[in-house]
């Protein structure tokens, strides 16, 4: 167990709905980052929250935005919905100074868009 | 072209076996190198940094050629639990991984 926790595990949507999903990061840990990981392909990087800002974003459009708290729980808001953003979205928690190696992974939202 | 390219495979082999899996990444700015096993659209884990002068974790050997742009890992003695995806991935900046699109493994008794 990471104890990075994500909800909901499963989630059906219909193309052109917002889906918001959820992720407690690591006690202590302060940044989380999104992966989106369509099927037969590796994770891919959404974006990074340090401190409640974004820090880093991959090659995603503005439809995926995101959120961190205060307390460094995030959420990942997809507006918009199309089929292709069916996938299995990863979020993972870090802390700060530490190396890429004490990345933390959640089991993951899966996300199927109808 | 893909920042960090890997053969999907499948790679279908034997128990006992040894199996070698290859990837090559783009950016030369890479600072840090890892394998992760993935099981069945569960979340990646870790399983070993790479360093160009090489590391071994029991039976998997990792090795990465900075010149070449080039990571490998080596699985001896292959068991049926190594059946899994197995992915290549690149850190450019902290908490930033770029990941393959990951080797299919099955090892079959």
């Amino acid at each position: 167990e990471t104890g990075v926790t994500q909800s909901p595990t499963h989630l059906i949507k219909t193309r052109g709905q917002q889906v918001t999903l959820r992720c407690s990061s690591q006690s202590g840990h302060n940044t989380v980052s999104w992966y989106q990981q369509a099927l037969g392909q590796g994770p891919q990087f959404i974006f990074q929250y340090y401190r409640e800002e974004e820090n880093g974003r991959g090659n995603f459009p503005p439809r995926f935005s995101g959120l961190q708290f205060p307390n460094y729980s995030s959420e990942l808001n997809v507006n918009a919905l199309e089929l292709d953003d069916s996938a299995l979205y990863l979020c993972a928690s870090s802390l700060e100074g530490a190396t890429n190696e004490k990345l933390f992974f959640g089991s993951g939202t899966q996300l199927s868009v109808l | 072209r893909k920042e960090v390219e890997q053969d999907p495979g499948p790679f279908n082999v034997p128990e006992g076996a040894t199996v070698a899996f290859n990837c090559t990444y783009s950016n030369s700015a890479s600072q840090s190198f890892f394998w992760y096993r993935q099981d069945c659209r569960k979340e990646p884990k870790l399983l070993m940094s790479v360093y160009s002068s090489g590391n071994e974790d029991g039976r998997f050997t990792a090795q990465l050629n900075r010149a070449s742009q080039y990571i490998s890992l080596l699985i001896r003695d292959s068991k049926l639990s190594d059946s899994a995806t197995y992915l290549c991935v690149v850190g450019t900046s902290y908490g930033k991984l770029t990941f393959g699109q990951g080797t299919i493994l099955t090892v079959h008794p």
